[in-house]
């Protein structure tokens, strides 16, 4: 099948910064986006989803953005704090298929 | 509440024995899962189940296989380890089949030498 990919494996941000995530798709049936975060040594917690029918949605400091044109997905954090430092991970679903995950990004916030 | 419970958190096996990873969750979701992690590869599926008494096969369920007795036990089974299943293991769950969100456990590190 299609793949999710990430433009950049590795992001580092000052605190207090906002941090944007970015995340390429392929395949244009896909209709379902969500972001994961994973923290080292634990499991991938669910962030923040969005539909194809939409092109922004917020959530607590997070903002989703999806442009279909360019099959385009962000994830923008506001104010980053230390407690941001995970690897994040894009998903995307068409129809009734199983959620296919992007490789990661890992982002390191500094004091 | 635990939400998803996986068991062991860690183990060495040597290649060739039998290994059953278990997961257990407390949330009364229909649908449960089974990925592996693996560095530069992301998450990817192994097997899923939609609902008790049926299961079916993901990205990746080669060397493995599940079954769902009940609702709340999801256990993933090597009949025959390889070092090539040397992994992380993560099991999740979700409301429903096509929900999004999902719960992920914390994961069991397989080393298989």
């Amino acid at each position: 099948g299609e793949s999710v990919g990430l433009h950049l494996p590795t992001l580092s941000v000052q605190e207090g910064d906002n941090s944007i995530i970015n995340c390429a798709y392929s395949n244009s049936a896909s209709d379902y986006f969500i972001w994961y975060k994973q923290e080292s040594g634990k499991g991938p917690q669910f962030i923040i989803d969005i539909r194809s029918n939409m092109d922004k949605r917020q959530g607590q400091r997070v903002t989703v953005l999806l442009n279909k044109t360019v099959k385009h997905l962000s994830l923008q954090i506001a104010a980053t704090q230390p407690g941001d430092s995970a690897v994040y991970f894009c998903a995307e679903r068409s129809g009734y298929s199983t959620l296919t995950f992007g490789k990661g990004t890992m982002l390191l916030v500094s004091p | 509440i635990a939400g998803i419970t996986q068991a062991p958190t860690s183990q060495i096996l040597a290649a060739g024995r039998r290994m059953t990873l278990r997961c257990t969750q407390d949330m009364r979701h229909n649908a449960m899962y089974w990925y592996r992690q693996d560095l530069g590869l992301g998450l990817r599926l192994i097997h899923y189940s939609n609902t008790a008494g049926t299961t079916g096969k993901g990205e990746v369920p080669d060397g493995y296989s599940v079954s769902r007795a009940n609702t709340d036990d999801f256990p993933l089974t090597l009949a025959s380890a390889v070092p090539s299943q040397t992994s992380v293991y993560f099991c999740a769950s979700s409301l429903y089949y096509n929900t999004g969100e999902l719960f992920f456990g914390e994961g069991s590190r397989l080393t298989v030498l």
